[in-house]
């Protein structure tokens, strides 16, 4: 079974710009979670989304703003860059439903953005 | 407001020797406990997880402790090998208060010397 695939793996963006990540979740699974890692601040819930709906927003700025399509497929996007935002962003995904509650999230390898 | 905090940021330990990673926690309406461990330029992988309802779960070498009481678990690898030496994340989540997302510490840099 194929894991969580991220694209691209590393990027590199201009203050200003905007960005956008991708997510493919393992099959069978319709919940999609992102996770921003910064070194030294563990990793920071972004967003969730199950069924192309958000279900839980962390405490991240409306330039932070993510989708998912009909095949769980799911999409973050970061608009008017920041230095700061460079970081490793995670995707994750996991079973919906009361088994998801117990399931634990299955990462990707990450996008690597870099701000410059 | 840090709810999971991991307070050693790195551990070094003997390769045989017992590793102990510890992780505490503030929001006591956390009910199931599980930790990751994660590789330089790869995602977190899943170790390990506890409910609440234990105190205890074994999978091979690794164990993971919870008291409940004093807001902290812990996990024990046993013995430590080279290959453990990543960052492990402690993370946490409310089952009980319907989907919450599942919350992180900052991570624990085990590095097992041979």
């Amino acid at each position: 079974k194929a894991g969580v695939t991220q694209t691209p793996r590393y990027l590199i963006k201009t203050r200003g710009q905007q960005v956008t990540l991708s997510c493919s979740p393992i099959s069978g699974h319709r919940s999609v979670s992102w996770y921003q890692q910064t070194p030294g601040q563990g990793l920071q819930f972004l967003f969730e989304y199950f069924s192309e709906t958000q279900r839980n927003k962390g405490n991240f700025p409306g330039r932070f703003s993510g989708r998912q399509f009909s095949n769980s497929r799911s999409e973050m996007n970061v608009s008017t860059l920041e230095l700061g935002d460079s970081a490793l962003y995670l995707c994750a995904s996991s079973l919906a439903g009361s088994r998801g509650l117990l399931s634990p999230l299955h990462f990707g390898n990450g996008t690597r953005l870099t701000v410059t | 407001d840090q709810q999971v905090k991991q307070n050693s940021p790195s551990l070094s330990v003997q390769e045989g020797r017992i590793s102990i990673l510890n992780c505490d926690y503030t929001n006591s309406m956390f009910d199931y406990f599980l930790w990751y461990k994660k590789y330089p330029a790869e995602g977190p992988t899943f170790l390990i997880s506890i409910s609440s309802i234990k105190d205890k779960n074994e999978d091979g070498r690794f164990t993971v402790f919870l008291n409940k009481s004093a807001k902290h678990l812990s996990l024990h690898i046993v013995p430590s090998q080279p290959g453990d030496s990543a960052v492990y994340f402690c993370a946490a989540r409310a089952l009980n208060s319907g989907n919450t997302p599942l919350v992180f510490g900052k991570g624990t840099r085990l590095s097992v010397i041979a």
